[in-house]
């Protein structure tokens, strides 16, 4: 069972562009929400996280948007520059204390920002 | 200071083998997680280690699949009779603590490639 989706599956973006990825999700235990970045042969590193309690969060060009009523969350690249070609994902997490809270991923975006 | 290492970095078997693909976490990170990338899918977790206690093994898809923590540093993830739908990026992370906030570190990966 997919728990997260995200979407799009591939986003072309011209540099100065603004890029955005979206995902849902149904459980509605999630409370940690954070984007991942990840380069070729490289491991996902965290972006920016978001905890339900707050609409927004904005960390340099990145900003997450977080609709709890919708149970979505979108994530915005400003100003788009080639160096941030990579695969995105967007993540849960949830969990009780002393668990796992292992997070639940989206299925990724591949993101190319041309020259 | 140095973060998760993997090893090896790829790794080609024959259906049929058994394989070890190792993970060394960040020097006092308690937690450590093992995830399954798929191409083109989202990372799947698979195994959770805390401390000393017992690990979470709820995502392993098999009973071919088993994990081990030695002195609560060092992991070994073992796939017993490998198949060719075992070919995936394995990802280990780590972290301070689970829960709250603490962030997820990851590996760079092993890429294993089923014949």
């Amino acid at each position: 069972q997919q728990q997260v989706k995200q979407s799009p599956q591939s986003l072309i973006v011209q540099k100065g562009g603004i890029s955005i990825i979206n995902c849902a999700y149904e459980n509605t235990a999630f409370d940690y929400f954070p984007w991942y970045q990840q380069f070729p042969g490289k491991g996902p590193a965290l972006l920016i996280a978001i905890r339900p309690d707050v609409s927004e969060k904005k960390e340099g060009r990145f900003t997450i948007s977080f609709n709890k009523s919708a149970k979505q969350f979108s994530l915005h690249i400003m100003d788009s520059q080639p160096g941030d070609s990579a695969t995105y994902f967007c993540a849960a997490r949830s969990g009780p204390a002393g668990s796992a809270r292992q997070l639940t991923f989206g299925s990724g975006t591949q993101l190319t920002v041309l020259p | 200071g140095a973060g998760v290492s993997q090893s090896p970095s790829n790794k080609v078997t024959e259906k049929g083998k058994d394989v070890e693909l190792r993970c060394d976490p960040i020097s006092g990170h308690t937690a450590l997680y093992w995830y399954r990338q798929s191409l083109g899918q989202g990372l799947e977790f698979l195994i959770y280690f805390q401390g000393n206690s017992a690990p979470d093994k709820s995502g392993l898809p098999s009973d071919r699949f088993s994990a081990e923590r030695t002195g609560g540093s060092v992991s070994t993830l073992t796939i017993q009779r490998t198949q060719q739908e075992d070919s995936a990026v394995y990802l280990c992370a780590s972290s301070l603590q689970a829960g709250g906030l603490y962030e997820q570190y990851f590996g760079p990966g092993t890429r294993l490639t089923v014949t």
